[in-house]
């Protein structure tokens, strides 16, 4: 158990509609970042918050968004939602952005859009 | 954009055989992360190299790099069934917007069989 909690594990849901996906990290780590893994395009990064702050962009669309609150948990929302959009969301966490720290995984969301 | 390569990406090895995978970057980095990941699990940190020259071991995985030559191996001595996973390798390195940034490969399937 890597420490880092997301939920729901499983989620089905039609098109066009939205989503929202939780994490929350380790204790003690302020950086949270969202991946998408897919078949085809492998494992994608999305973007990174630390304490609160965006601090990268990765290939995010622009009907997807994110946040990270005050207690440091943060959401991903998904709207609009698309069959493409069906993947493996994991979140990762670590104590701060930068060289040399080690990211923990979650066990991710499945999302399945139909 | 940073590049990583990682080859084979399918390999079906016997038991009690060894072999190696790769996986080339394309721009400087002296941190390489490895992650080993279960089907529909999440990833599991395994090594963090960070240094030129690191090599690090755990039971029947040796890990290295060679941040000259922009290369990391994965070897696997003696395979047993239990290594069966997929292997990724992820570079670590500054994107142009001056943010820290973990890419990942595409992912070796792994397959060994008795």
């Amino acid at each position: 158990d890597s420490g880092v909690t997301q939920t729901p594990k499983h989620l089905i849901t039609a098109t066009g509609q939205r989503v929202t996906l939780r994490c929350s990290p380790r204790s003690g780590d302020l950086s949270v970042y969202w991946y998408q893994q897919s078949l085809d395009q492998g494992l994608q990064f999305l973007i990174q918050y630390y304490n609160g702050e965006e601090r990268a962009k990765g290939n995010i669309l622009e009907r997807f968004s994110a946040q990270q609150f005050p207690d440091l948990h943060s959401e991903l929302n998904l709207s609009s939602l698309e069959l493409g959009d069906s993947a493996l969301y994991f979140c990762a966490s670590s104590v701060r952005p930068g060289v040399g720290t080690e990211a923990f995984f979650g066990q991710g969301t499945r999302l399945t859009v139909v | 954009e940073l590049k990583v390569e990682q080859n084979p990406l399918f390999l079906s090895m016997q038991e009690g055989k060894n072999y190696t995978i790769y996986c080339n970057y394309s721009t400087t980095s002296d941190r390489l992360y490895w992650y080993r990941q279960d089907p529909g699990k999440s990833l599991e940190s395994l090594f963090v190299l960070l240094s030129n020259g690191a090599v690090k071991q755990e039971g029947r995985l040796m890990a290295s790099l060679d941040t000259k030559a922009r290369l990391s191996t994965l070897h696997i001595t003696a395979a047993v069934h239990d290594l069966s996973a997929t292997y990724f390798c992820a570079v670590g390195a500054y994107s142009g917007a001056g943010s820290y940034q973990l890419t990942f490969g595409k992912g070796t399937k792994l397959s060994v069989i008795p």
